[in-house]
């Protein structure tokens, strides 16, 4: 099995663009996605596929990848986006396995 | 309306057996694999199993391989997480979530999510 490791933490003052990484050794093989959790709701999906935006979803929200790194990046943060956030892949060319990221929570000061 | 929905909350004590449910509606039930995850209180998120809800092939995480039992019913359009025997630390908000199909391509990520049942287990 392999792991997803974010920050625990990142702070942004609204309006600011807020940069949140997620480190794997299998990242440069799968693809990545990022989930969005506000308190007592369930998650939802911003990013798939590393860099593609589900309908629905702001433009501000977007992600890039490199080497064994992606990036969750939201521009112009409004405070509405504060939350948690989860990165996570997969592996299903063998047996399937998925894997989330500890999470980062985000904190629009 | 693409939606999953779960059934509600469980208070339960330690050694009981708990079957929770996840119901699907306004999509093709059978044409996309529904994944269970946890979320301990104050905690991340950890993918426990996937099924197909079409020929019930499912596959679990190491981590809770043996400890919970995933299935479907397609007939009704169901999903199932079941526990034999509950322990306190079995105490979770769990969730179902779609296998996301974007276009003609099926992906990893979980694009429909149920509301959550929070399972209670203390004597």
């Amino acid at each position: 099995s392999y792991e997803l490791t974010q920050p625990p933490s990142v702070s942004v003052s609204p309006g600011q663009t807020a940069r949140i990484t997620c480190s794997g050794d299998a990242l440069p093989k799968q693809y990545a996605y990022w989930y969005q959790q506000k308190p007592g709701q369930a998650p939802v999906l911003v990013i798939y596929k590393d860099s593609e935006r589900p309908s629905g979803i702001p433009e501000r929200f977007s992600g890039s990848s490199s080497g064994t790194t992606v990036t969750l990046t939201i521009s112009g943060v409004q405070a509405e986006d504060e939350a948690d956030y989860y990165c996570q892949s997969a592996d299903s060319s063998g047996t399937p396995y998925w894997v989330f990221g500890g999470g980062t929570k985000l904190t629009v000061l | 309306e693409v939606q999953l929905v779960q059934s509600g909350a469980e208070v339960k004590k330690p050694g009981e057996s708990l079957k929770i449910s996840c119901k699907g509606s306004g999509y093709s039930f059978t044409n996309y694999w529904i994944g269970w995850v946890r979320q301990m209180p104050g905690k991340g998120l950890e993918w426990m199993g996937i099924i197909h809800p079409g020929d019930s092939d499912t596959t679990y995480s190491p981590s809770f391989q043996g400890q919970v039992t995933i299935s479907a019913d397609k007939s009704i359009s169901t999903a199932y997480l079941q526990w034999r025997s509950l322990k306190a630390s079995d105490t979770a908000m769990y969730y179902c979530a779609r296998r996301a199909i974007f276009g003609v391509f099926i992906t990893d990520a979980f694009d429909i999510w149920g509301q959550g049942t929070m399972v209670t287990v203390s004597s």
